[in-house]
């Protein structure tokens, strides 16, 4: 089993509905969990980070954690074409560097 | 200029050969990161180092070596490079002291290609 699962997707959503990516984790005593963009060709980037149960939202963008169920997800509202890209959940299992998982390909349609 | 600055920015190689990437910083942070990037296998840790005379290998270091030559640099090695280390290889930086503690800022990543 992977320390980091996601659905590599594509995801396909049309321009102004909810994107909604999901992220399950191996490991209970993970304490950090991030979101990271990468757009084609480009190197990943820091957009969400959480590190208590609920919600935590900045902008259009709402990260969730669950830690009893190990899950973690990324709300996108009002998709924008300028979304399409990778998203990269990460995990900081307290073994002093991310956890990556392998992406999953987000494609809004305009 | 970027931040994190890696060369080459794209090598081809050939089996056996030996390779180096090499790492810059000028963020002032003490912890430097190599990472490879496979298609679908997402981002998976070589190396790790917190300060220069802290180095800690990663979940696939196998065929790798790194130096971390001073608090700014971070160079990795292959020593004999093979076809299945075509990837792309990130560098990344990050402070623990940090506002957003767990953010690495990564270079625009080195491609490289064993023939």
């Amino acid at each position: 089993q992977k320390e980091v699962e996601q659905n590599s997707g594509p995801l396909s959503v049309p321009e102004g509905a909810i994107a909604s990516l999901n992220c399950t984790y191996s490991d209970r005593g993970s304490q950090s969990f991030f979101w990271y963009r990468q757009y084609s060709g480009k190197s990943p980037e820091l957009i969400m980070f959480i590190y208590s149960n609920g919600d935590k939202e900045d902008g259009r963008f709402t990260a969730q954690l669950n830690k009893a169920s190990q899950y973690v997800s990324l709300l996108i509202r009002d998709s924008q074409p300028s979304d399409s890209a990778t998203y990269l959940c990460a995990v900081d299992t307290g073994r002093r560097a991310l956890t990556f998982g392998s992406g999953t390909r987000l494609q809004v349609q305009p | 200029d970027a931040d994190v600055t890696q060369t080459p920015r794209n090598r081809i190689t050939k089996t056996g050969k030996r390779i180096m990437l090499e790492c810059s910083q000028t963020k002032g942070h003490d912890r430097m990161y190599w990472y490879r990037q496979d298609p679908g296998l997402g981002l998976r840790l070589i190396y790790y180092s917190f300060d220069v005379k802290d180095i800690n290998k990663g979940e696939i270091s196998d065929g790798y070596s790194v130096s971390r030559q001073a608090q700014a640099k971070f160079s990795l090695s292959l020593e004999s490079a093979i076809p299945n280390q075509t990837a792309l290889y990130f560098c990344a930086t990050s402070d623990p002291a940090g506002e957003r503690t767990g953010e690495l800022f990564f270079g625009e990543g080195s491609r490289l290609t064993v023939l």
